[in-house]
Protein backbone atom coordinates (compact mmCIF):
# COMPACT_ATOMS: atom_id res chain seq x y z
CA UNK A 1 0.00 0.00 0.00
CA UNK A 2 1.00 3.27 -0.16
CA UNK A 3 2.97 4.62 2.91
CA UNK A 4 3.23 8.24 4.59
CA UNK A 5 6.33 9.38 6.62
CA UNK A 6 5.63 11.61 9.28
CA UNK A 7 8.35 13.46 11.25
CA UNK A 8 9.55 14.12 13.65
CA UNK A 9 7.81 11.15 15.39
CA UNK A 10 7.91 12.63 18.97
CA UNK A 11 8.62 16.83 20.10
CA UNK A 12 8.98 18.04 23.31
CA UNK A 13 8.49 21.85 23.10
CA UNK A 14 7.88 24.82 25.69
CA UNK A 15 4.76 26.21 26.33
CA UNK A 16 4.23 29.24 23.90
CA UNK A 17 6.37 27.89 20.96
CA UNK A 18 5.38 26.92 17.75
CA UNK A 19 5.01 23.61 16.19
CA UNK A 20 6.17 21.98 13.01
CA UNK A 21 5.80 18.51 11.69
CA UNK A 22 4.79 17.30 7.95
CA UNK A 23 4.42 14.04 6.17
CA UNK A 24 5.66 13.03 3.23
CA UNK A 25 5.06 10.44 0.68
CA UNK A 26 5.87 8.92 -2.92
CA UNK A 27 2.83 8.36 -3.86
CA UNK A 28 0.38 12.02 -4.99
CA UNK A 29 -2.57 12.00 -3.20
CA UNK A 30 -6.06 14.29 -3.93
CA UNK A 31 -7.13 15.10 -0.32
CA UNK A 32 -4.97 15.56 3.12
CA UNK A 33 -6.23 15.39 6.45
CA UNK A 34 -4.36 16.33 9.62
CA UNK A 35 -6.33 14.99 13.30
CA UNK A 36 -5.03 14.95 16.45
CA UNK A 37 -5.40 11.98 19.06
CA UNK A 38 -6.13 12.29 23.08
CA UNK A 39 -4.79 9.31 24.68
CA UNK A 40 -8.25 6.54 25.45
CA UNK A 41 -10.21 8.92 22.00
CA UNK A 42 -10.71 8.66 18.65
CA UNK A 43 -8.52 10.96 16.27
CA UNK A 44 -10.36 14.13 15.78
CA UNK A 45 -10.43 15.92 12.14
CA UNK A 46 -8.57 19.67 12.37
CA UNK A 47 -7.79 20.23 8.64
CA UNK A 48 -8.82 19.17 5.28
CA UNK A 49 -7.06 20.01 2.25
CA UNK A 50 -8.23 19.48 -1.45
CA UNK A 51 -5.91 21.47 -3.87
CA UNK A 52 -2.24 21.65 -4.12
CA UNK A 53 -0.89 24.75 -2.34
CA UNK A 54 -4.15 25.11 -0.12
CA UNK A 55 -3.16 26.75 2.78
CA UNK A 56 -5.78 26.91 5.62
CA UNK A 57 -6.21 27.55 9.27
CA UNK A 58 -7.92 26.54 12.07
CA UNK A 59 -7.32 28.94 14.93
CA UNK A 60 -3.38 28.48 15.70
CA UNK A 61 -3.27 25.76 13.15
CA UNK A 62 -2.07 25.84 9.86
CA UNK A 63 -1.71 23.58 7.11
CA UNK A 64 -0.55 23.26 3.58
CA UNK A 65 -1.06 20.83 1.12
CA UNK A 66 2.17 20.53 -1.17
CA UNK A 67 3.08 21.50 -4.24
CA UNK A 68 4.05 18.23 -5.77
CA UNK A 69 0.57 16.54 -4.19
CA UNK A 70 3.05 14.07 -2.31
CA UNK A 71 3.68 16.01 1.03
CA UNK A 72 1.82 18.21 3.67
CA UNK A 73 2.51 20.17 6.73
CA UNK A 74 0.90 21.29 10.20
CA UNK A 75 2.16 24.30 12.33
CA UNK A 76 1.22 24.92 15.75
CA UNK A 77 1.34 28.40 16.68
CA UNK A 78 1.93 29.46 20.49
CA UNK A 79 1.56 26.00 22.09
CA UNK A 80 -0.62 25.44 24.91
CA UNK A 81 -0.82 22.23 27.30
CA UNK A 82 -3.68 21.29 26.03
CA UNK A 83 -2.05 20.70 22.50
CA UNK A 84 -0.41 17.49 23.69
CA UNK A 85 -1.15 14.63 21.98
CA UNK A 86 -0.66 12.53 18.92
CA UNK A 87 -1.06 14.30 15.19
CA UNK A 88 -1.47 11.72 12.42
CA UNK A 89 -1.91 13.13 8.67
CA UNK A 90 -3.83 11.20 6.29
CA UNK A 91 -3.79 11.08 2.32
CA UNK A 92 -6.91 10.10 0.54
CA UNK A 93 -6.97 8.72 -3.16
CA UNK A 94 -8.54 5.86 -4.88
CA UNK A 95 -11.51 5.24 -2.44
CA UNK A 96 -8.77 4.75 -0.08
CA UNK A 97 -7.05 6.81 2.90
CA UNK A 98 -3.72 6.21 4.23
CA UNK A 99 -2.05 7.61 7.72
CA UNK A 100 0.66 7.95 8.78
CA UNK A 101 2.61 6.64 12.44
CA UNK A 102 1.66 9.82 13.99
CA UNK A 103 3.65 12.76 15.97
CA UNK A 104 3.52 12.97 19.58
CA UNK A 105 3.61 15.75 21.06
CA UNK A 106 4.35 17.24 24.76
CA UNK A 107 4.27 20.48 25.71
CA UNK A 108 6.19 21.27 29.37
CA UNK A 109 4.05 24.41 31.10
CA UNK B 1 -24.98 16.35 13.86
CA UNK B 2 -24.27 13.03 15.63
CA UNK B 3 -20.98 11.30 15.10
CA UNK B 4 -19.92 8.02 14.86
CA UNK B 5 -21.15 6.21 17.58
CA UNK B 6 -19.62 2.83 19.31
CA UNK B 7 -19.74 0.37 21.87
CA UNK B 8 -18.27 -0.76 24.12
CA UNK B 9 -15.26 1.69 25.16
CA UNK B 10 -13.47 -1.02 26.85
CA UNK B 11 -13.41 -4.87 26.28
CA UNK B 12 -11.08 -7.48 28.40
CA UNK B 13 -11.31 -10.90 27.32
CA UNK B 14 -9.13 -14.23 27.94
CA UNK B 15 -7.83 -15.79 25.01
CA UNK B 16 -10.06 -18.01 22.39
CA UNK B 17 -13.20 -16.22 23.08
CA UNK B 18 -15.09 -14.50 21.42
CA UNK B 19 -15.89 -10.50 20.84
CA UNK B 20 -18.43 -8.27 19.53
CA UNK B 21 -17.87 -4.48 18.61
CA UNK B 22 -21.28 -2.31 17.14
CA UNK B 23 -20.99 1.10 15.44
CA UNK B 24 -23.54 3.13 14.33
CA UNK B 25 -21.90 5.66 11.46
CA UNK B 26 -22.61 9.47 10.77
CA UNK B 27 -26.42 9.98 9.23
CA UNK B 28 -26.45 9.76 5.60
CA UNK B 29 -22.63 8.74 5.83
CA UNK B 30 -22.50 5.47 2.94
CA UNK B 31 -19.14 4.42 3.71
CA UNK B 32 -17.99 3.05 6.81
CA UNK B 33 -14.65 2.00 7.99
CA UNK B 34 -12.77 -0.41 10.96
CA UNK B 35 -9.65 -0.16 11.14
CA UNK B 36 -7.34 -1.35 14.08
CA UNK B 37 -4.75 0.86 16.41
CA UNK B 38 -1.98 -0.73 17.64
CA UNK B 39 -0.18 1.31 20.18
CA UNK B 40 2.22 3.72 18.78
CA UNK B 41 0.71 3.22 15.33
CA UNK B 42 -1.50 4.68 13.00
CA UNK B 43 -4.69 3.07 12.00
CA UNK B 44 -4.81 0.50 9.83
CA UNK B 45 -7.82 -0.32 7.80
CA UNK B 46 -9.85 -3.65 8.61
CA UNK B 47 -12.47 -3.45 6.09
CA UNK B 48 -14.40 -0.77 4.17
CA UNK B 49 -18.02 -1.11 3.15
CA UNK B 50 -19.94 1.26 0.59
CA UNK B 51 -23.39 1.12 1.89
CA UNK B 52 -23.89 -2.88 2.85
CA UNK B 53 -21.26 -3.94 0.24
CA UNK B 54 -17.50 -4.90 1.12
CA UNK B 55 -14.82 -2.53 -0.95
CA UNK B 56 -11.89 -3.64 0.89
CA UNK B 57 -11.36 -6.52 3.14
CA UNK B 58 -7.89 -7.75 1.87
CA UNK B 59 -6.23 -6.74 5.35
CA UNK B 60 -9.08 -8.43 7.48
CA UNK B 61 -8.08 -11.78 9.03
CA UNK B 62 -10.61 -13.83 7.88
CA UNK B 63 -10.10 -16.88 9.26
CA UNK B 64 -11.20 -14.91 12.57
CA UNK B 65 -12.42 -11.21 12.31
CA UNK B 66 -15.87 -10.72 10.01
CA UNK B 67 -17.97 -8.23 9.81
CA UNK B 68 -21.05 -7.42 7.94
CA UNK B 69 -23.24 -3.73 7.51
CA UNK B 70 -26.65 -5.56 6.64
CA UNK B 71 -28.57 -2.60 6.12
CA UNK B 72 -25.85 -0.17 4.90
CA UNK B 73 -26.25 1.53 7.95
CA UNK B 74 -24.78 0.32 11.38
CA UNK B 75 -22.17 -2.12 11.56
CA UNK B 76 -20.55 -5.13 13.87
CA UNK B 77 -16.86 -6.27 13.77
CA UNK B 78 -16.26 -9.79 15.31
CA UNK B 79 -13.34 -11.16 16.78
CA UNK B 80 -13.57 -15.30 17.40
CA UNK B 81 -11.27 -16.98 19.07
CA UNK B 82 -9.21 -13.69 20.37
CA UNK B 83 -5.91 -14.00 20.11
CA UNK B 84 -3.52 -12.04 22.37
CA UNK B 85 -1.87 -9.40 19.47
CA UNK B 86 -5.36 -8.46 18.75
CA UNK B 87 -5.36 -6.28 21.92
CA UNK B 88 -5.49 -3.00 20.15
CA UNK B 89 -8.14 0.01 19.68
CA UNK B 90 -10.96 -0.91 17.40
CA UNK B 91 -12.27 2.64 16.06
CA UNK B 92 -15.03 2.95 13.34
CA UNK B 93 -15.28 5.68 10.65
CA UNK B 94 -17.56 6.56 7.88
CA UNK B 95 -17.52 9.33 5.59
CA UNK B 96 -20.17 10.54 2.85
CA UNK B 97 -18.48 8.82 -0.11
CA UNK B 98 -18.42 12.20 -2.00
CA UNK B 99 -16.55 14.75 -3.26
CA UNK B 100 -13.88 16.40 -0.90
CA UNK B 101 -13.89 13.58 1.49
CA UNK B 102 -13.71 13.60 5.19
CA UNK B 103 -13.00 10.70 7.70
CA UNK B 104 -14.83 11.24 10.86
CA UNK B 105 -13.53 8.75 13.73
CA UNK B 106 -15.42 6.91 16.36
CA UNK B 107 -13.95 7.38 20.20
CA UNK B 108 -12.86 3.38 19.49
CA UNK B 109 -13.13 0.41 21.50
CA UNK B 110 -10.25 -0.56 23.49
CA UNK B 111 -9.91 -4.42 23.57
CA UNK B 112 -7.22 -6.42 25.93
CA UNK B 113 -7.02 -9.93 25.58
CA UNK B 114 -5.60 -11.50 28.30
Amino acid sequence: GQQLNQSPQSMFIQEGEDVSMNCTSSSIFNTWLWYKQDPGEGPVLLIALYKAGELTSNGRLTAQFGITRKDSFLNISASIPSDVGIYFCAGFNFNKFYFGSGTKLNVKP
Amino acid sequence: EAGVAQSPRYKIIEKRQSVAFWCNPISGHATLYWYQQILGQGPKLLIQFQNNGVVDDSQLPKDRFSAERLKGVDSTLKIQPAKLEDSAVYLCASSHGQLNEKLFFGSGTQLSVL
